[in-house]
């Protein structure tokens, strides 16, 4: 079945510091790639999407490209902000019926430091 | 601002009472899901709906009873739950499409406490 690996949190960084979160994913068909973030006390929400090979999705200075090749969807950050401090969460989805089946990945929460 | 409405926000109950959460969602999306998520963990699929009827049921206890009354609504119906019931029940909502690009969308959940 489709399965997705993301790096062990937490993830702690000064303010400004490039972040990077690893994500590799395993799945049978031709699946779209999510990031979600979850802020303390609220459920997830959308950060990026690609939904195909060499697509690149940004959002809030956040971008992550779908690399087929070695089946990854790493999520950048050139200088974080205090206020990035979540649980960023890794997901897919495939061909299905109709409605969206997600695969999620472990989750990584990062803290960032003033 | 959340476009998925849950309610309520905090539930305490005891292990034989009854209640229901819900949510609400107005655009326009035909499937609904509800999730289970523990503290420190990803959230666990339990069920799906597509156009008000029931898609996916992952082996959920049948004292979660849920019900999608029309588009824009979908209940929890809770009875008899355990303490490791206790948990974060977070709904969400997607466009129906068979490419599976669409992203979904939720709530900021109930928080559920069995005494």
């Amino acid at each position: 079945g489709d399965s997705v690996t993301q790096m062990e949190g937490p993830v702690t960084l000064s303010e400004e510091a490039f972040l990077t979160i690893n994500c590799t994913y395993t799945a049978t068909g031709y699946p779209s790639l999510f990031w979600y973030v979850q802020y303390p006390g609220e459920g997830l929400q959308l950060l990026l999407k690609a939904t195909k090979a060499d697509d690149k999705g940004s959002n809030k200075g956040f971008e992550a490209t779908y690399r087929k090749e070695t089946t990854s969807f790493h999520l950048e950050k050139g200088s974080v902000q205090v206020s990035d401090s979540a649980v960023y969460f890794c997901a897919l989805t495939d061909r299905t019926g109709g409605y969206q089946k997600v695969t999620f990945g472990t989750g990584t929460k990062l803290q960032v430091i003033p | 601002d959340t476009e998925v409405t849950q309610t309520p926000k905090h539930l305490v109950m005891g292990m034989t009472n009854k209640k229901s959460l819900k949510c609400e969602q107005h655009m326009g999306h035909r499937a609904m899901y509800w999730y289970k998520q523990k503290a420190k963990k990803p959230p666990e699929l339990m069920f799906v709906y597509s156009y008000e009827k029931l898609s996916i049921n992952e082996s959920v206890p049948s004292r979660f009873s849920p019900e999608c009354p029309n588009s824009s609504l979908l209940n929890l119906h809770l009875h008899a739950l355990q303490p490791e019931d206790s948990a974060l029940y977070l709904c969400a909502s997607s466009q129906m499409d068979q490419g599976g690009n669409q992203p979904q969308h939720f709530g900021d959940g109930t928080r559920l406490s069995i005494l």
